[in-house]
């Protein structure tokens, strides 16, 4: 059960695009649809931001976007906003009906 | 709204066992499996247990697997952690968090309960 990779940060200019990506393996992240995103500002809940690899939840700005390649899933971040700027994380369901988090990645907006 | 609060926190010595709550409003409890998960002072998340919608099966992550135990009352609308043989890495904000109806997916968090265990 090891942890997902993702970058440890990311950072990008007030509305350019940022991509984070998430590599797991084929037990994880390449074999199934359910991985999910999950934005954490800090001293908050995480919030659920992409589930099933590319679906957003009601009320998440269209500006966030989700693709899985293989066993990497990415979450595409466009228009950055300085409210954007929070830790990141995936999600993904296993073969062992288990769930592994990526390490997660912090957004810095310049 | 969906609810979920932990409670059952606090500052704990190591080696003794501790039982948190999460008490469920919002939706149907009895319908949605649910998790516990935890993160460290300034660390990621880390999942721990899952229990599927009517307590028959659970799954835990190795970190765990034969100390932390997870269960639930469906007729109060309740999870448990029963967390035995503490240790100080086991210091951390305890969340529960209810999976979508029929996928496995975590879409509400509770806000948190925190754990300090003293060697």
């Amino acid at each position: 059960q090891s942890a997902l990779t993702q970058p440890a940060s990311v950072s990008g200019s007030p509305g350019q695009s940022i991509t984070i990506s998430c590599t797991g393996t084929s037990s994880d992240v390449g074999g199934y649809k359910y991985v999910s995103w999950y934005q954490q500002h800090p001293g908050k809940v995480p919030k659920l931001m992409i589930y099933e690899v590319s679906n957003r939840p009601s009320g998440v700005s269209n500006r966030f976007s989700g693709s899985k390649s293989g066993n990497t899933a990415f979450l595409t971040i466009s228009g950055l906003q300085a409210e954007d700027e929070a830790d990141y994380y995936c999600n993904s369901y296993t073969s062992s009906n288990t769930r592994v988090f990526g390490g997660g990645t912090k957004l810095t907006v310049l | 709204q969906v609810q979920l609060v932990e409670s059952g926190g606090g500052v704990v010595q190591s080696g003794r066992s501790l039982r948190l709550s999460c008490a469920a409003s919002g939706f149907t409890f009895s319908r949605h499996g649910i998790h516990w998960v935890r993160q460290a002072p300034g660390k990621g998340l880390e999942w721990l247990a899952v229990i599927s919608y009517d307590g028959s099966d659970k799954y835990y992550a190795d970190s765990v697997k034969g100390r932390f135990t997870i269960s639930r009352d469906n007729s109060k609308n309740t999870l448990y952690l029963l967390m035995d043989r503490l240790r100080p890495e086991d210091t951390a904000v305890y969340y529960c968090a209810k999976d979508q109806l029929a996928a496995p997916s975590i879409d509400y968090w509770g806000q948190g309960t925190l754990v300090t265990v003293s060697s």
